[in-house]
């Protein structure tokens, strides 16, 4: 089973322009994680959130959790040609050890 | 070197020759899972293990075995591959305290073909 979904599937747009990948995910969790993954290779750790979080920073990118909507989004500001890749969330929850990811956005950022 | 090494890279067999893809980590990390990846699916979580000898089904475990004998191996074991195992693998290794802090180091994949 899915438990995330990011939205959209596909970004387009020019370096410098802000980047901005949505997730919702169906049940509560304890945390919610955005990876990134260069074409075909292991996925790589970018930020976590607390679900008694409401908004994190790392570098150009920001994410916001809303529980109450049960969705998050990855910001990534003044986006560069080096950032396009795929973006996934991932969610753990409630009793389940489950580490559980989402189908992804793939992201192309043109120079 | 943090790191999570999977073996082979690249696999092309035939249907139902059984097979085993290697995973090893190096960072003492208790739980370790594998993930088969597939185009507008995402990553699906095949079989997971919270420490040695412990192990259990993800969410697409069918016609898949693993096995935890020591700490940093986890393989993932094909016994009879079908041509609807053709994927791209991926060995995790996570950080997991008490499901708040977890973080995922992955392995660089296995794409598996089976002809």
């Amino acid at each position: 089973s899915q438990q995330g979904e990011e939205d959209p599937q596909a970004l387009s747009i020019q370096e410098g322009e802000n980047a901005t990948m949505n997730c919702s995910y169906k049940t509560s969790i304890n945390n919610l994680q955005w990876y990134r993954q260069n074409s075909g290779r292991g996925l790589v750790h970018l930020i976590l959130i607390r679900s008694n979080e409401r908004e994190k920073h790392s570098g150009r990118l920001r994410v916001t959790l809303d529980t109450s909507k049960k969705s998050s989004s990855l910001l990534i500001t003044a986006s560069r040609a080096a950032d396009t890749a795929s973006y996934f969330c991932a969610t753990t929850s409630g009793g389940y050890n489950k580490l559980i990811f989402g189908a992804g956005t793939r992201l192309a950022v043109h120079p | 070197e943090a790191q999570v090494t999977q073996n082979p890279r690249y696999l092309i067999t035939v249907t139902g020759k059984k097979l085993t893809v290697t995973c090893s980590q190096n960072m003492n990390h208790e739980y370790m899972s594998w993930y088969r990846q597939d185009p507008g699916l995402g990553l699906r979580q095949i079989y997971y293990s919270m420490n040695v000898e412990v192990t259990d089904k993800g969410d697409v475990p069918e016609g898949y075995k693993v096995s935890r004998k020591e700490k940093r191996n986890f393989p993932l074991i094909l016994e009879s591959p079908s041509p609807n195992q053709t994927s791209l693998y991926f060995c995790a290794s996570i950080i997991w305290q008490g499901r708040a802090d977890t973080e995922a180091f992955f392995g660089q994949g296995t794409r598996l073909t089976v002809v």
